[in-house]
């Protein structure tokens, strides 16, 4: 079966950092282009971050650019999204997704990642 | 960034009724549309990609049309299950935005 669990999520302060972990089980997250989406407490959905399968080309939204990291692990299997300067409006659930053919057809459940002093 | 506009915010509908969602973007997207449902507290589930290919799956009550600029996602004969939220996101350039959503409420 394949599946996405994401971890890593939690309480941090104004200013800190937190590392989100996406493992990935019946697909090689190698042979795929990999999203992170997020969604704050009761709006929609905001996509965050793109890498390619290898690494070599990697995006995010002008709202989190310089301030996030998406990289791969191949050996774990897993995505993973460095947070740094982390600010009130980044509190929200963040999801993991597969992008297969243009479209994000694997997610995981998400994490949640909570903002505040 | 393409902007993308749903309407309605939001609907109310019964059992058995055909709903259809409108989607508008701010330039032109060719074809590249995808429509997820969201059930609270769960992921986003993929339904109809490429505005009008319907995912393996997925029940033949909803279908998707549109290109260019105006997409349509309809439910047929809505079903228990159906009442989610739904959204539209292109997929034609990054970043690949998403509407507002649309929520169907019994």
């Amino acid at each position: 079966e394949v599946q996405l669990v994401e971890s890593g999520g939690g309480l941090v302060q104004p200013g800190g950092s937190l590392r989100l972990y996406c493992a990935a089980s019946g697909l090689s997250v190698s042979d795929y282009e990999m999203n992170w989406v997020r969604q704050a407490p009761g709006k929609g959905l905001e996509w965050v971050s793109y890498s390619n399968r290898d690494g070599g080309i990697i995006l995010y939204a002008d709202s989190v650019r310089g301030r996030f990291t998406i990289s791969k692990d191949t050996a774990e299997n897993s995505l993973y999204l460095q947070m740094n300067s982390l600010r009130a409006d980044d509190t929200a659930v963040y999801f993991c997704a597969r992008r297969f053919s243009r479209y994000m057809d694997v997610w995981g459940k998400g994490t949640t990642v909570t903002v505040s002093s | 960034d393409i902007q993308m506009t749903q309407s309605p915010s939001s609907v109310s509908a019964s059992v058995g009724d055909r709903v259809t969602i409108t989607c508008r973007a701010s330039q032109d997207i060719n074809s590249w549309l995808a429509w997820y449902q969201q059930k609270p507290g769960k992921a986003p589930n993929l339904l109809i990609y490429d505005a009008s290919s319907l995912r393996s799956g997925v029940p033949l009550r909803f279908s998707g049309s549109g290109s260019g600029t105006d997409f349509s996602l309809t439910i047929s004969s809505l079903q228990p299950e159906d009442f989610a939220t739904y959204y539209c996101q292109q997929t034609n350039s990054f970043p690949h935005t998403f509407g507002q959503g649309t929520k169907l409420e019994i």
